[in-house]
């Protein structure tokens, strides 16, 4: 299995550019999850989906977009890049009884 | 407000050393603590989880306490090794999606 995998593992934006940060998983689970990991703090949902054409808000939701049309794949969009959105992105899946499993990160750097 | 504190922030042993790590968590209602190892440039991993029943959890050289009343959690490591180095991030859950992390204790084990 590969779990959950995360593309591109870096990425450099000019303020104002657009991407989509890609995240899929094979372990058919339900529940999967975006987070933003900065230095000094916990990491912070952004957004969150419990299945299929379900998405919903986390803590820090402002400047980013989400989708769900498979159980597979979580992508997320960053609409018009900010300095502020210089981070480490984590994808996350869970289902069941399981841990939240992450993919091993995004780091975004806005110029 | 849910909050999860670690300490210490960091930590430096040497080889073959033990160390404890400490957790005090404010969320309410308590489903389950889980403690992540999060190696440099990974995602993290579950190494233990902790549901409000179980005061004690071992997983090899790593052993998990919870004490429920006084809402901490510590992680022991024994006989440390080097691949032992990394962040240690302790996650609070009220139940799916409310995971709240801890800011991390980054261990450097020296040989």
């Amino acid at each position: 299995n590969a779990g959950v995998t995360q593309t591109p593992k870096f990425q450099v934006l000019k303020t104002g550019q657009s991407m989509t940060l890609q995240c899929a998983q094979d372990m058919n689970h339900e529940y999967m999850s975006w987070y933003r990991q900065d230095p000094g703090m916990g990491l912070r949902l952004i957004h969150y989906s419990v299945g299929a054409g379900i998405t919903d808000q986390g803590e820090v939701p402002n400047g980013y977009n989400v989708s769900r049309s498979t159980t597979e794949d979580f992508p997320l969009r960053l609409l018009s890049a900010a300095p502020s959105q210089t981070s480490v992105y984590f994808c996350a899946s869970t289902g069941g009884n399981s841990p939240l499993h992450f993919g091993n990160g995004t780091r975004l750097t806005v110029t | 407000k849910n909050q999860v504190e670690q300490s210490p922030q960091s930590l430096i042993i040497l080889e073959g050393k033990n160390c404890t790590l400490q957790c005090n968590y404010t969320v309410s209602p308590f489903s389950n603590l889980r403690w992540y190892k999060q190696d440099t440039g990974r995602g993290p991993v579950s190494l233990t989880i902790m549901t409000f029943s179980e005061n004690t959890k071992s997983n090899g050289r790593y052993t998990a306490t919870l004490d429920a009343d006084t809402k901490q959690s510590s992680l022991h490591i024994t006989a440390s090794q080097l691949s032992d180095s990394a962040s240690y991030i302790c996650v609070v859950s009220e139940g799916r999606p409310n995971f709240v992390f801890g800011p991390g204790t980054r261990l450097s084990v020296l040989p």
